[in-house]
């Protein structure tokens, strides 16, 4: 079965530095892999996706993510957050051949923004 | 606009009470699922539907019972809640074959059971 990990329960990261939030996961094959934003009291909201070619996707709000299948890892980054950055970010993983098992999903990792 | 409805947004309610949450998506989609949403356990599933009148049961099902007699709709019943059903619910849907695009969730249903 697929599984995956954010290491991160909280990360408390200052306005406009450096962001990267830890996505590990476990599947026999290659799966699909995402990240969502939950913003509080909101839904979830797709920041980005990997299926397949170019290891490095870029996604909305400009996150990117990078896919290291020698590491099973997709971590997510940002060059310079902000304020309305801070919210709950979860990773997850689908398996590649589509099927019924649909999305499992990390624990999330809260993000916090100090000015 | 694409979206996928729930209804109620809150809910109190009272130990042994049947209960529905509903939800409706007017993509055309085929899957739709419930997951639930607990502090550091993340999103588990609870049930999910690949069709009309094809359901199947995910990780967290107990407690729970879903139907799908239309495409658009998947509602969420809880026959008799319980205190440990009190969470955040959030309905998802796709295109079956096209998870590589994701899901479109709801935007919540935070339930209350006294």
């Amino acid at each position: 079965a697929q599984s995956v990990t954010q290491p991160d329960i909280h990360i408390t990261v200052s306005e406009g530095a450096s962001l990267e939030l830890r996505c590990n996961y476990s599947y026999g094959a290659t799966p699909y892999l995402f990240w969502y934003v939950q913003s509080p009291g909101q839904g979830l909201q797709l920041l980005l996706k990997y299926f397949s070619g170019d290891t490095l996707v870029q996604g909305i709000k400009g996150f990117e993510a990078e896919f290291k299948r020698s590491q099973s890892s997709f971590n997510l980054r940002k060059p310079s957050v902000h304020w309305s950055d801070a919210a709950e970010y979860f990773c997850a993983v689908a398996p590649s051949g589509g099927g019924a098992d649909g999305l499992t999903f990390g624990k999330g990792t809260h993000l916090i923004i100090q000015p | 606009e694409a979206q996928v409805t729930q209804n109620p947004r809150y809910l109190i309610t009272v130990t042994g009470k049947k209960l529905t949450v509903t939800c409706s998506q007017n993509m055309n989609h085929e899957y739709m699922s419930w997951y639930r949403q607990d502090p550091g356990l993340g999103l588990r599933q609870i049930y999910y539907s690949m069709n009309v009148e094809v359901t199947d049961k995910g990780d967290v099902p107990e407690g729970y019972k879903v139907s799908r007699k239309e495409k658009r709709n998947f509602p969420l019943i809880l026959e008799s809640p319980s205190p440990n059903q009190t969470s955040l619910y959030f309905c998802a849907s796709s295109l079956v074959g096209r998870l590589a695009h994701g899901y479109t969730f709801g935007s919540g249903t935070r339930l209350t059971v006294v």
